[in-house]
C-alpha cells in the first residue's frame, strides 16, 4: 500500500535558524497537504499542493511539491518559538481519496 | 472557517464497557468524515472513512465490529468503541470534509480515551 515517509523525525533549532522537513511518497500523488499539530492539540490544515513543481508561500513558510508529485518539502525561514509543534505531510493518491500521513517532524525552537 | 467539534474531549472507562464518541461539523455539511487514532508521539493512523448514509470503509486491520461507525447525517458521525480494553486507550480524532472545501480536512479537537 501507499507509504509516506517524512524526515527528520525530530529537529531542534535555535530561534532565528531555518528549518526544513521532507516528505516522500511511495506512489505518485494527486495532492499533498501539510498540517501542524501543537503539543496537546489537533492537526490544523496549513496548505494543499496540487500541481507538479508547485511552490507556495505563507509568510515565513515555503511549501514545494516535486516535479514527479512524489515528494514535498516545508521550509520555515527564521524560526520563532510559535513555530513549535509537529508538522505532518499527508498525501492522497486521487482527488478526494483518503490521506496517508507521514510520521511527522517534531520541531522545537530554543529561544 | 469550518469547525468540527468532538465530544467528549476525554473519557475514562472500565474494561469491557462501550464508549461513544461524537464528531460534528458545526458550520458546514460534511459529506465525508474520517476517524483517526493517534498514539503518543506518533502519526495519525486512519481507521475508517464514512460517507453520509452509507457504510463506513475500514482500513486493513481495523475491526469493524469493535469500532462501530455511524454517519447518519451530514453533520454528525459517531464512533463507538465496543467492549473496550486497555490497549484501546488512545487519542481518537475525527476529521470532516465537504464539497465546498476541495480535499481539505478539518479536524476535531480529539478525544482522549483511557480504559482501565
Amino acid at each position: 500500500g501507499q507509504q509516506v515517509m517524512q524526515i527528520p523525525q525530530y529537529q531542534h533549532v535555535q530561534e532565528g535558524e531555518d528549518f526544513t522537513t521532507y516528505c516522500n511518497s511511495s506512489t505518485t500523488l494527486s495532492n499533498i497537504q501539510w498540517y501542524k499539530q501543537r503539543p496537546g492539540g489537533h492537526p490544523v490544515f496549513l496548505i494543499q499542493l496540487v500541481k507538479s513543481g508547485e511552490v507556495k508561500k505563507q509568510k515565513r513558510l515555503t511549501f514545494q511539491f516535486g516535479e514527479a508529485k512524489k515528494n514535498s518539502s516545508l521550509h520555515i525561514t527564521a524560526t520563532q518559538t510559535t513555530d513549535v509543534g509537529t508538522y505532518f505531510c499527508a498525501g492522497a493518491e486521487t482527488s478526494g481519496s483518503r490521506l496517508t500521513f507521514g510520521e511527522g517532524t517534531q520541531l522545537t525552537v530554543n529561544p | 472557517g469550518a469547525v468540527v467539534s468532538q465530544h467528549p474531549s476525554w473519557v475514562i472507562c472500565k474494561s469491557g464497557t462501550s464508549v461513544k464518541i461524537e464528531c460534528r461539523s458545526l458550520d458546514f455539511q460534511a459529506t465525508t468524515m474520517f476517524w483517526y487514532r493517534q498514539f503518543p508521539k506518533q502519526s495519525l493512523m486512519l481507521m475508517a472513512t464514512s460517507n453520509e448514509g452509507s457504510k463506513a470503509t475500514y482500513e486493513q486491520g481495523v475491526e469493524k465490529d469493535k469500532f462501530l461507525i455511524n454517519h447518519a447525517s451530514l453533520t454528525l458521525s459517531t464512533l463507538t468503541v465496543t467492549s473496550a480494553h486497555p490497549e484501546d486507550s488512545s487519542f481518537y480524532i475525527c476529521s470532516a470534509s465537504g464539497a465546498d472545501f476541495y480535499n481539505e480536512q478539518f479536524f476535531g479537537p480529539g478525544t482522549r480515551l483511557t480504559v482501565l
